[in-house]
């Protein structure tokens, strides 16, 4: 238990749908992020949010959209995604406290299958 | 954030220590030293930070030289379950972008 909670853990969707993905903590930090992790591959950062601006992304298709309406909650709202988008979807937060701490904690991961 | 470069792959036995290096010769002087652990389908994990000389917690040590434009990760008596990637990443606390890179992919065999 890291702190950061992500919903739903196993999502399959056709590329006609669209899903939210949900990233909760409670942990008083300010930054928040969304990662994709292909399989086999690195994480690819996607946003980056930080006291609820987006302050980073990635080139990523607008067919991933997210949202951020408090430090504590992050979406990431997928709408007519392609097979090519099936992953893990990881979240994270960390503190941006100035003293030098970057400690990231992650969430579980939403495993993303696109039929 | 400053650029980073670790080995792609260390492969080591049970019981033995393993010692992993990450260059950074673009750090700045507010940079601290992260280092993560993934296993598979699952989220990084923090293992330890630094800024100089040496860390120990109770999963690893940190050695940082002087001019600090590298680290090493010495993880003591590895098991079969320390079989995992692991991440140097290198940046302070207005960097926070959290970029990274392939990681060194450590293999413990029995």
């Amino acid at each position: 238990e890291t702190g950061v909670t992500q919903t739903p853990r196993h999502l399959v969707m056709g590329m006609t749908n669209k899903k939210s993905l949900k990233c909760e903590q409670h942990l008083g930090h300010n930054a928040m992020y969304w990662y994709k992790q292909s399989a086999k591959k690195p994480l690819e950062l996607m946003f980056v949010y930080n006291f609820k601006e987006q302050t980073e992304n990635n080139s990523v298709p607008s067919r991933f959209s997210p949202e951020c309406p408090n430090s504590s909650h992050l979406f990431l709202h997928l709408h007519t995604l392609q097979p090519e988008d099936s992953a893990l979807y990881l979240c994270a937060s960390s503190p941006t406290t100035g003293d030098g701490n970057t400690e990231a904690f992650f969430g579980q991961g939403t495993r993303l299958t696109v039929v | 954030l400053a650029k980073t470069t670790q080995p792609i792959s260390m492969d080591s036995y049970e019981g033995q220590e393993v010692n992993i290096t990450c260059s950074h010769n673009n750090i700045a002087t507010n940079d601290y030293i992260t280092w993560y652990q993934q296993f598979p389908s699952q989220g990084p994990r923090f293992i330890i930070q630094g800024y100089k000389t040496k860390v120990t917690n109770e999963v690893a040590s940190l050695f940082i030289p002087a001019d600090r434009k590298s680290s090493t990760l010495s993880l003591p008596r590895v098991s079969l379950s320390d079989t995992a990637v692991y991440y140097c990443l290198v940046g302070d606390a207005n960097d926070y972008k959290l970029s990274f890179g392939a990681g060194t992919t450590v293999t413990v065999r029995a």
